[in-house]
């Protein structure tokens, strides 16, 4: 089991490009969710999905995109990227909600971004 | 609105020091808490939530409902314990609300 994996890890963008976040994980967890982590700050909710081809937005969506078409799969897409996401962005997953007995979310290691 | 403050950037302790990480926390209803932990170079993973009431490398943490609090608490800090500590609470669209993380230094 890989677990949570995301690549790449480290990526430098021009203000204005677009990039893909990958995503996936092998233990077929119907929740999936990606956090941004900005210097000395919690993580904050940028989208999640409940299933294939179910996603919602969370706290900070604006600015990305996501989608879910199999249950592995999560990208999170930056269309016009901008120098505020710089960000350490994490995706995660887990099987249950509500349920805060089995409802462990499971992390990957994070895409270190930074946008000039 | 739900929120999760670590009042604490920085802690630091020697070696068999007692470690207490504060943690409070703002929700209406019945919260559902854990504590997360960081170690270098590794990715997040649970430590313990509250609702199993358990006892993880130590560590234990209880739910004050009359002071909002969820403090992480260990008798005896060993230097493998450094790392960053993140209380969370679960949102209602089944996501982590973090605070900002609390990092742990264990002196020997």
């Amino acid at each position: 089991n890989a677990g949570v994996t995301q690549t790449p890890k480290f990526r430098i963008l021009k203000i204005g490009q677009s990039m893909t976040l990958q995503c996936t994980q092998d233990m077929n967890h119907n929740y999936m969710y990606w956090y941004r982590q900005d210097p000395g700050m919690g993580l904050k909710l940028i989208y999640y999905s409940v299933g294939a081809g179910i996603t919602d937005k969370g706290e900070v969506p604006n600015g990305y995109n996501v989608s879910r078409s199999t249950t592995e799969d999560f990208p999170l897409r930056l269309e016009l990227a901008a120098p505020s996401q710089t960000s350490v962005y994490f995706c995660a997953s887990s099987y249950l909600k509500g349920v805060a007995a089995y409802n462990e979310q499971f992390f990957g290691p994070g895409t270190r971004l930074t946008v000039l | 609105a739900q929120r999760v403050t670590q009042p604490e950037k920085l802690l630091s302790v020697f070696k068999g020091a007692p470690v207490e990480l504060k943690c409070n926390y703002s929700y209406s209803g019945s919260p559902e808490l854990f504590w997360y932990v960081q170690y270098s170079r590794q990715r997040l993973q649970l430590l313990l939530r509250h609702i199993s009431r358990e006892s993880i490398k130590g560590f234990t943490a209880d739910l004050n409902k009359g002071e909002t609090s969820f403090h992480l608490k260990k008798p005896f800090a060993q230097e493998e314990d450094s790392a960053m500590y993140y209380c969370a609470l679960e949102g209602s669209q089944g996501n982590l609300i973090f605070g900002k993380g609390t990092k742990l230094s264990v002196k020997p």
